[in-house]
């Protein structure tokens, strides 16, 4: 089974509004951290925001939330105020076993185009 | 502020040949990672070392190897080149005490011809 589903594989957003894009997980592992990875085209992997499972209240970066509801194993991303700089790939991650644990797991990846 | 270095950022080789990846990591981060991205594919785990030792091994072929140096860093040699090894090759690094984002490397472009 998938460990991260992405299940936009691409998505175009209007200058200025905001943008969610979705991600599921699986795990049965009680500490884990979800994290999102901006990757433009120039190909660098650019940390956005990290989300804990212990964590109480929903992560935030400047323009980034992360819309997390454990129940239902999602860790949305929401940007706010989309810029044309934010086209690029985005990729959810997890890492399961808390601070001891190791490697990454990517979802597929969703491609984001924003129109001026 | 230092971040992990990667070099070459682009290597043409050709089919059989040899290839040596090296990763510098952020200074006192202990732990490495190695990830290969294929053309439109999601980044996929190597393997990891957390102070020089091997800590977890993912889908690497039997023709990679790698290894941690007393310095940190690190080197992944691939041997036996083929054309599907055409991949961005990334090294991230993290503090394993904290529980932090890896950082990641710009990556090296690797292409078999």
């Amino acid at each position: 089974a998938q460990k991260i589903t992405q299940t936009q594989p691409g998505m175009f957003v209007q200058e200025k509004e905001a943008v969610t894009l979705d991600c599921t997980y699986d795990t049965s592992d009680p500490s884990y951290g979800l994290f999102w990875y901006k990757q433009p085209s120039s190909g660098e992997m650019i940390f956005l925001i990290y989300q804990g499972s212990y964590d109480q209240q929903n992560a935030t970066e400047g323009r980034y939330s992360l819309n997390f509801q454990k129940a239902r194993k999602s860790a949305n991303l929401v940007i706010s105020a989309s810029q044309l700089g934010d086209s690029a790939m985005y990729f959810c991650a997890m890492r399961e076993g808390g601070a001891a644990g190791n490697k990454l797991t990517f979802g597929g990846g969703t491609r984001v185009l924003v129109k001026p | 502020a230092a971040g992990v270095i990667q070099s070459p950022r682009h290597l043409i080789k050709e089919k059989r040949e040899t290839a040596t990846l090296k990763c510098y990591p952020i200074p006192r981060h202990d732990t490495v990672y190695w990830y290969q991205q294929g053309p439109g594919q999601d980044p996929q785990f190597l393997i990891s070392f957390y102070e020089k030792m091997q800590s977890d091994k993912g889908s690497i072929p039997d023709r990679f190897s790698a290894q941690q140096f007393s310095d940190y860093h690190s080197e992944l040699n691939m041997s036996s080149l083929e054309l599907g090894d055409s991949a961005l090759y990334f090294c991230a690094s993290r503090r394993r005490q904290l529980n932090t984002e890896a950082f990641f490397g710009q990556g090296t472009r690797l292409t078999v011809v």
